[in-house]
């Protein structure tokens, strides 16, 4: 069965940092791109970043460049995301999600992991 | 950056009836189209890709149509478990990957 886990959502003041985890397991992680997307409270979906399968390609929504990173380590079967300079407008629920069709489309979902910025 | 737009935001449906979701690119994006459900609480779920290709285990009642900028979901006969909202997201375009603002589909 293919599941993912996240980890690491918490309460962060403004210009702060996370790292985000995503555990995978029932499938072979390095066949796979992967992405996060996040959902503010109350708010629509929004793609964040991608990976793909070897980490050679990583791609940015373009309000967290510079300021997030994607990374994997398919010999651990793990998704990261490191979120440093943290913003009140990142406050969100964030999913790790299984890409499919050259990674655009996401079958599997994790449950998420809310991250709040607030002071 | 391909902005896709949802209409109507909210739809009010009996149940055993047809709902008809729409979304609108704001450039062709062929058919690299998706269609998500989320229920409250829980992460989305993929229905459609392809524009018109379901999923692995969604129902026959759930379809999608169209190409280039005009898209479709339609369920043919609302059943409880259907009353939830639906995204449709782009992947012709990336970075970025754009999605709906969302369609509530409620009881009537």
């Amino acid at each position: 069965e293919v599941q993912l886990v996240e980890s690491g959502g918490n309460l962060v003041q403004p210009g702060g940092s996370l790292r985000l985890s995503c555990a995978a397991s029932g499938f072979t992680l390095s066949s796979y791109w992967m992405t996060w997307l996040r959902q503010a409270p109350g708010k629509g979906l929004e793609w964040v970043a991608n990976i793909k399968l070897d980490g050679s390609e990583k791609y940015y929504l373009e309000s967290v460049k510079g300021r997030f990173t994607i990374s994997r380590d398919n010999a651990k079967n793990s998704l990261f995301l490191q979120m440093n300079s943290l913003r009140a407008e990142d406050t969100a629920v964030y999913y790790c999600a299984r890409g499919e069709a050259g990674g655009g489309v996401h079958t599997f979902w994790g449950q998420g992991t809310l991250v709040t910025v607030s002071s | 950056e391909i902005v896709m737009t949802q209409s109507p935001v909210t739809l009010s449906v009996s149940q055993g009836e047809r709902a008809t979701l729409s979304c609108r690119a704001s450039q062709s994006v062929g058919t690299k189209l998706a269609w998500y459900q989320q229920k409250p609480g829980q992460a989305p779920r993929l229905l459609i890709y392809g524009a018109s290709a379901r999923a692995v285990a969604v129902p026959a009642r759930f379809s999608g149509s169209g190409s280039g900028t005009e898209f479709t979901l339609t369920i043919s006969s609302l059943q409880s478990e259907d009353f939830a909202v639906y995204y449709c997201q782009q992947y012709n375009n990336w970075a970025p990957l754009t999605f709906g603002g969302g369609t509530k589909v409620e009881i009537k």
